[in-house]
């Protein structure tokens, strides 16, 4: 069963600061991996979307990377701001019969930017 | 604008009640799903729908109820059989039957017991 985790659970970091949040899952096979930002008491909102085949994708001050291999991801964030204040969740698409149509979400990690 | 339309943002719900809450998107997608969040906790599939007339089973379903009579709605029963019905509901969906665009959110309801 197709397991992931990020870590840490929570993250503060000073305004400015570049930063890396780490997702791990458990079977290499995967459609494709997704990035979502959370703000307290609201929906989740898609950041990038990286295939299988791909090993990195940008938008912005963003940059997600994906070891399909070792069944890692990291969200990048450069010159962090105030505004980025949110948690941050990873999903992976299983790439197994009747499976290519759920993501399986970690339990995000919650990032404080400090002015 | 399109996007996805939860109603209501709060909702409370008495011991033996059954309480729907309501998902519509504009986006012209063809699969919705309904997903819960409890507290420090990822998403949980609850329903999930590819076309009108069809529904799956998620990960935890019973207590739970669905329909899909029309593409752009699909509305999630909580029954009094859901012991544990206090969560944050978030409404999902995205265009085509395979996930390999993002998938879209709704704002979420938020289901509390009296």
């Amino acid at each position: 069963k197709q397991e992931v985790t990020q870590i840490p659970a929570a993250l503060s970091v000073p305004e400015g600061e570049n930063l890396v949040l780490n997702c791990s899952f458990t079977d290499s096979a995967i459609y494709n991996l997704q990035w979502f930002r959370q703000d307290p008491g609201k929906g989740l909102t898609s950041l990038l979307l990286i295939q299988s085949s791909q090993r990195e994708q940008t938008s912005g001050r963003l940059n997600a990377s994906l070891d399909k291999s070792s069944g890692r991801s990291t969200l990048y964030i450069a010159a962090s701001q105030p505004g980025d204040s949110a948690t941050y969740l990873c999903a992976v698409t299983p790439l197994a019969q009747g499976g290519s149509e759920k993501l399986v979400f970690g339990k995000g990690t919650k990032l404080t930017v400090n002015p | 604008d399109g996007g996805i339309t939860q109603s209501p943002k709060y909702l409370f719900r008495k011991e033996g009640q059954n309480v729907t809450l309501s998902c519509e998107q504009n986006l012209n997608h063809d699969a919705m799903y309904w997903y819960r969040q409890d507290p420090g906790q990822g998403l949980r599939l609850i329903y999930y729908s590819q076309i009108v007339n069809d529904f799956q089973k998620g990960d935890i379903a019973e207590g739970y109820s669905v329909s899909r009579e029309k593409k752009e709605s699909f509305p999630l029963t909580v029954t009094s059989a859901q012991k544990n019905p206090t969560a944050f509901y978030l409404c999902a969906s995205n265009f085509g039957t395979v996930l390999n665009q993002p998938q879209h959110f709704g704002d979420g309801t938020r289901l509390s017991i009296l």
